[in-house]
């Protein structure tokens, strides 16, 4: 039983480049989330997906878009990477959105120079 | 959109000693505030939660209470260790439907 699988664990992208950070989970959770985590900035939604098939955005969506691919997979593609996208980003899944505790995946820690 | 606040950012305690963080939400229809540890390097986990229709939920060492009225929330830890040092995160959410919002975080270090 693995949980949240995220990958990759660590990447380093030029300034405009793309890429695709890929999770996983394996709990049957109907609702999946991407935080981004700054220092001092505590977790930030970026997007989730409250069930498959639907998509939201959280707090600081631009510069970034989500794939709900099926019930267990959630992808965050980053477009045109910028230096101001050097974070850790974690996934997260639930049972159902607001009313039930997350479990996170290892975190992706992402640079762009 | 919800706002939460946490306080304090930093704090150190004695092993031994009580250390509690407290959290104010802004959104007054928010009825779920789950509380996550995070060490160093690692993964949020889930330590505790309370949902709106509690005021006080106890696990072993780990309290939080939840004062509706105020729309305030405080995490209370007895008998601090070393092993608790980490950074611990509150949130608060609506029903279904919505994510969680964090708080920003507090540092705790607890000194031997």
């Amino acid at each position: 039983n693995a949980g949240v699988t995220q990958t990759p664990k660590f990447q380093v992208l030029k300034t405009g480049q793309s890429m695709t950070l890929q999770c996983a989970q394996d709990m049957n959770h109907n609702s999946m989330y991407w935080y981004r985590q700054d220092p001092g900035m505590g977790l930030r939604l970026i997007y989730y997906s409250a069930s498959e098939g639907t998509t939201d955005k959280g707090e600081v969506p631009n510069g970034y878009n989500v794939s709900r691919l099926n019930k267990r997979e959630f992808s965050l593609r980053l477009e045109s990477a910028a230096p101001s996208q050097t974070s850790v980003y974690f996934c997260a899944s639930s049972g159902s959105t607001g009313v039930t505790g997350y479990t996170f995946g290892s975190g992706t820690r992402l640079t762009v120079v | 959109g919800e706002n939460v606040e946490q306080h304090p950012s930093t704090l150190s305690v004695q092993e031994g000693d009580s250390a509690v963080i407290k959290c104010t939400y802004s959104d007054s229809a928010s009825n779920y505030f789950p509380w996550y540890k995070q060490e160093l390097g690692k993964r949020p986990q889930l330590i505790i939660d309370i949902r709106s229709n509690v005021g006080e939920k106890k696990d072993q060492r780990i309290a939080v209470t939840l004062n509706k009225t105020a729309k305030h929330f405080s995490l209370h830890i007895t008998e601090t260790q070393p092993e608790d040092s980490a950074v611990y995160f509150c949130a608060a959410s609506r029903n279904s439907g919505y994510a969680l919002n964090f708080g920003k975080g507090t540092s705790l270090l607890v000194t031997p």
